[in-house]
């Protein structure tokens, strides 16, 4: 089975702190993606990875930062967390080229800044 | 990627079918129908996808009309634990890596009453 592990369900933070998601998949998937979750905004792309090391912007990059240093391993960095990045937070990874394969998602995190 | 519309909710008895419409009636030749649903406080899981023939896997089947304009996702015995919201997602399949961005629209809330 597909499987995809985000380090934490629930994360609780101050302002300013650098934060630190991980997310982990065993299937051996070229892409992996970051994405929040926000009621009424939907899914919202921050960064992808179609490689190791490699990185592409998403929607909404800023005040986020992401590294891929091995093939399984995507972690989002939260340079300086702000108030406005409470939300739920979603890996996900998919194999291939293109958009056909789906993307297999983990259980998420879910980040409050206070 | 071509806009889709679905019921907002919808209810099933335990252990009945549940078939949830979708339509999408703007979709491109090279445009797959992919369905994806969410259980509170999880992430998103791939349920199944498809171009113009039918589907079927462990999960569900898929439907999709001659024209390609609607489709349907039917769970054949619905429990308890389908109780989510199912997301109807049409995207192109494309060779580079840009615009990964899975989009979910408002879904329809599956509610399986006993």
């Amino acid at each position: 089975d597909v499987k995809v592990t985000q380090s934490s369900r629930y994360l609780v933070k101050r302002t300013g702190e650098k934060v630190f998601l991980e997310c982990v998949q065993d299937m051996d998937h070229e892409n992996m993606f970051w994405y929040r979750q926000d009621p009424g905004l939907g899914l919202r792309l921050i960064y992808f990875s179609y490689d190791v090391k490699m990185k592409e912007k998403g929607d909404i990059p800023e005040g986020y930062s992401v590294s891929r240093e091995k093939k399984e391993r995507f972690s989002l960095i939260l340079e300086s967390a702000s108030t406005n990045q409470t939300s739920m937070y979603l890996c996900a990874s998919s194999t291939g080229q293109g958009q056909v394969q789906p993307q297999h998602f983990g259980d998420g995190t879910r980040l409050s800044i206070l | 990627d071509a806009k889709t519309t679905q019921p907002p909710s919808m209810d099933c008895a335990e252990g009945r079918a549940a078939n949830l419409p979708c339509n999408h009636s703007t979709i491109s030749g090279n445009e797959y129908v992919y369905w994806y649903r969410q259980i509170h406080s999880q992430g998103p899981q791939y349920i199944i996808h498809g171009l113009k023939n039918n589907e079927t896997n462990e999960m569900a089947s898929l439907i999709i009309t001659e024209d390609r304009k609607s489709s349907t996702l039917i769970l054949p015995h619905a429990t308890l634990r389908d109780t989510a919201v199912y997301y109807c997602i049409v995207r192109a399949a494309t060779l580079n890596n840009a615009g990964n961005m899975l989009t979910f629209g408002g879904g329809t809330r599956l509610m399986v009453k006993p």
